[in-house]
């Protein structure tokens, strides 16, 4: 049982938007930012997006996110049959000490 | 550029020490603004912090295995390890390296590509 709560899996057709949310609680996301992963089958974990809304170099900027309250979101515009992965968010606990993550959500593109 | 490298034994046998290491190259592990991290994720799982150390020596741990778990960083070396003890097959995993932002803001942005490591006798 993951601490933060990330939907299984979502699915849009390409060119769609999507959404992908995440929730946690008043130790977690509620006092720290959200940062999100993009993990393709078989590699490892890619770091999308820090601090809530931040884009590292080499994310496009069909990827945004953005916090309210405890629950981060993570939003994915013109969606692209290689956007197909699994996405996870992340938020520091401040009751554990401890980076936490989302059970992760699968993205299918149709 | 920065990259981190895991090594170390593929296989363990049920109630021994998995050791392994994170070899950083293209930047300091004495960077004072980061932490250093593994994370590992069962077969069709999702990603389990385990731990994360400074290299001042200074570590956090999540709390379910850090009686189990002994992270180090060796700076002369630019490499930092994790130890676990003793395992058993639900420690089977990839386990990855990462560089860690500290406090609040915490995040992971290079990450080494992974050791599968099976636990069995």
């Amino acid at each position: 049982q993951s601490v933060l709560t990330q939907p299984p899996s979502v699915s849009a057709a390409p060119g769609q938007k999507v959404t992908i949310f995440c929730s946690g609680g008043s130790s977690n996301i509620g006092i720290s930012s959200v940062s999100w992963y993009q993990q393709f089958p078989g590699t490892a974990p890619r770091l999308l997006i820090s601090e809530d809304y931040k884009r590292p170099s080499g994310t496009p900027d069909r990827f945004s996110g953005s916090k309210s309250g405890t629950s981060g979101t993570l939003g994915i515009t013109g969606l692209q049959t290689g956007d197909e992965a699994d996405y996870y968010c992340a938020a520091w606990d401040g009751s554990l000490s401890a980076l936490v993550f989302g059970g992760g959500t699968k993205l299918t593109v149709l | 550029q920065l990259q981190l490298q895991e090594s170390g034994p593929g296989l363990v046998k049920p109630s021994e020490t998995l050791s392994l290491t994170c070899s950083v190259s293209g930047g300091s592990i004495s960077d004072n603004n980061w932490y250093w991290g593994w994370i590992r994720q069962a077969p069709g799982k999702g990603l389990e912090w385990i731990a994360t150390i400074k290299y001042t020596g200074y570590t956090y741990h999540y709390p379910s295995l850090k009686s189990r778990v002994t992270i180090s960083v060796d700076t002369s070396q630019n490499q930092f390890s994790l130890r676990l003890s003793p395992v058993t097959a639900a420690d089977t995993a990839v386990y990855y390296c990462a560089r860690q932002a500290s406090g609040l803001g915490s995040f992971l942005d290079h990450w080494g590509q992974g050791i599968m490591v099976t636990v069995s006798s």
